[in-house]
C-alpha cells in the first residue's frame, strides 16, 4: 500500500458526460501528479500540483482540468468525454527533498467511456 | 523533448533465473533521475529502483539492479533469481531535474516479463 488513495476505483459512464476523480496523497506530501495510461498512448504525465499551486503541465486536454485543495487532496474533472478517454487514471505523489524525490502511486480509477 | 525506449514488448524468464530487462533514453539534460517501476495485474505502479545521473555507482535494491551507462544512455534493470511474483509490466522513466519541468516522469512503452516455473 502505498499511501495514495484514488476514488473512484472504477467507473462507467457515457460520451459526452462529465466526471471527477479524486485523490489523496500520502501523509506530508505536498506534490500532486496525475498521469493517463492508455493502449495507444503508454503511460503520460497530465499535470502536477504543488501545495495547492500548479507546477507543470504535460500533454493535458483542454476538456480536462485539476485542482489541489488546501488539505492537499486533489481532483481531477474530464468533461466532455470521449470513447479514446478511457484509460487507467494514476494518481501520485511525492516529497520533494526525499532521497530519490520519487513519486508513489495510487491503485488508479479505470475509466470506461462507451 | 525526452525519449524513453523499451525494445522488449514481452520477456519469458525461467524461475531462479536473472532476466535483463532493457532501457535507452534520450536527453540534452545534464542532470536527470531514472527510475523502474514495476506493473503487477492489479494494475499499481510500485516504485524498485533509482539511478541519479551524477551517481557513480549502480543502483541496487535487493534482487534489483540497475546497470548505469551514461555515455550510451542506458539504463538497463536486472533482477536477480527471478520469482513467479515476478511477473508483472516493467517501465522505465526519467525525471528530468529542472525546476519548469516540475518532476513530472517520462515513461517507456513498457516490457511483460512472464516468469516459468
Amino acid at each position: 500500500d502505498s499511501g495514495v488513495t484514488q476514488t473512484p476505483k472504477h467507473l462507467i459512464t457515457a460520451t459526452g458526460q462529465r466526471v471527477t476523480l479524486r485523490c489523496s496523497p500520502r501523509s506530508g506530501d505536498l506534490s500532486v501528479y496525475w498521469y493517463q495510461q492508455s493502449l495507444d498512448q503508454g503511460l503520460q504525465f497530465l499535470i502536477q500540483y504543488y501545495n495547492g499551486e500548479e507546477r507543470a503541465k504535460g500533454n493535458i486536454l483542454e476538456r480536462f482540468s485539476a485542482q489541489q485543495f488546501p488539505d492537499l487532496h486533489s481532483e481531477l474533472n474530464l468533461s466532455s468525454l470521449e470513447l479514446g478517454d478511457s484509460a487507467l487514471y494514476f494518481c501520485a505523489s511525492g516529497a520533494e527533498g526525499a532521497p530519490y524525490n520519487e513519486q508513489f502511486f495510487g491503485p488508479g480509477t479505470r475509466l470506461t467511456v462507451l | 523533448a525526452q525519449k524513453i525506449t523499451q525494445t522488449q514488448p514481452g520477456m519469458f524468464v525461467q524461475e531462479k533465473e536473472a532476466v535483463t530487462l532493457d532501457c535507452t533514453y534520450d536527453t540534452s539534460d545534464q542532470s536527470y533521475g531514472l527510475f523502474w517501476y514495476k506493473q503487477p495485474s492489479s494494475g499499481e505502479m510500485i516504485f524498485l529502483i533509482y539511478q541519479g545521473s551524477y551517481d557513480e555507482q549502480n543502483a541496487t535494491e535487493g534482487r534489483y539492479s540497475l546497470n548505469f551507462q551514461k555515455a550510451r544512455k542506458s539504463a538497463n534493470l536486472v533482477i536477480s533469481a527471478s520469482q513467479l511474483g515476478d511477473s508483472a509490466m516493467y517501465f522505465c522513466a526519467m525525471r528530468e531535474n529542472r525546476r519548469a519541468a516540475g518532476n513530472k516522469l517520462t515513461f517507456g512503452g513498457g516490457t511483460r516479463v512472464l516468469v516459468k516455473p
